[in-house]
């Protein structure tokens, strides 16, 4: 069964430091999400992307972050200058279609430690 | 504003118990409702979802979860817990269609003694 797959499993950065996080959805996707979860807290939306730009974003989502579709299989996060609150497991997820039955498929995850 | 609320952020059930996790959700418009597993060192998973129509919804792995409106519920359970559900679940809920963003609940954590 096709996966989203997420890379690198852990990523270890310097605070200030910029990161990038990638993703490579379901090939026939056409909807992409990045989630985060910091440790022992609830796994919050980020931000959604659609047709090549962003269709929603929520307020953790500042302008620290921004999301990108450099070519036509991967989908990226990048954070400017992490800060330690930054630490948390980021999630890629994709969806196939505008469609009431089609749930998110979610990646495996991408740790990120900021020291 | 959609919001979810799961009961207990651990359960710990004996192999071959009945297994309840508990998701009471709030929203202005009608649900989408959804759980996740999450195995160690593993992505979030899709068990099941609800949309429209039946209110009881089968998954994966012998789960199964109830949409009760009048209760804002939708619980998931399975008859008889195998060492191998050991796992975080998340429920989540979203508006309008399936593709708006997910809004979950904190997790629970269930443990499966032998």
């Amino acid at each position: 069964e096709p996966e989203v797959t997420q890379t690198p499993s852990h990523q270890v950065t310097q605070m200030g430091q910029e990161v990038i996080l990638r993703c490579v959805p379901i090939s026939n996707h056409l909807y992409f999400y990045w989630y985060r979860q910091i440790l022992g807290q609830k796994v919050e939306f980020l931000v959604s992307f659609y047709n090549n730009e962003i269709s929603e974003k929520s307020e953790i989502f500042d302008d620290q972050f921004s999301v990108e579709r450099p070519d036509g299989s991967n989908f990226t996060l990048k954070i400017r200058s992490t800060k330690l609150e930054d630490s948390a497991m980021y999630f890629c997820a994709s969806c196939p279609q505008r469609s009431t039955n089609q749930p998110q498929h979610f990646g495996d995850g991408t740790r990120l430690s900021i020291l | 504003a959609q919001s979810v609320t799961q009961l207990g952020s651990h359960v710990s059930v004996s192999e071959g118990a009945l297994v309840l996790l508990r998701c009471n959700y709030s929203s202005s418009v009608p649900p989408y409702l959804f759980w996740y597993v999450q195995y160690p060192n593993q992505g979030l998973q899709l068990l099941l979802k609800y949309t429209t129509g039946a209110t009881l919804v089968k998954g994966i792995n012998g789960f199964e979860a109830e949409f009760k409106k009048s209760e804002t519920s939708f619980h998931l359970t399975k008859p008889s817990a195998h060492m191998s559900d050991a796992a975080e679940y998340f429920c989540a809920v979203s508006y309008s269609s399936g593709n708006t963003p997910l809004v979950f609940g904190k997790g629970t954590r269930l443990s499966v003694i032998a």
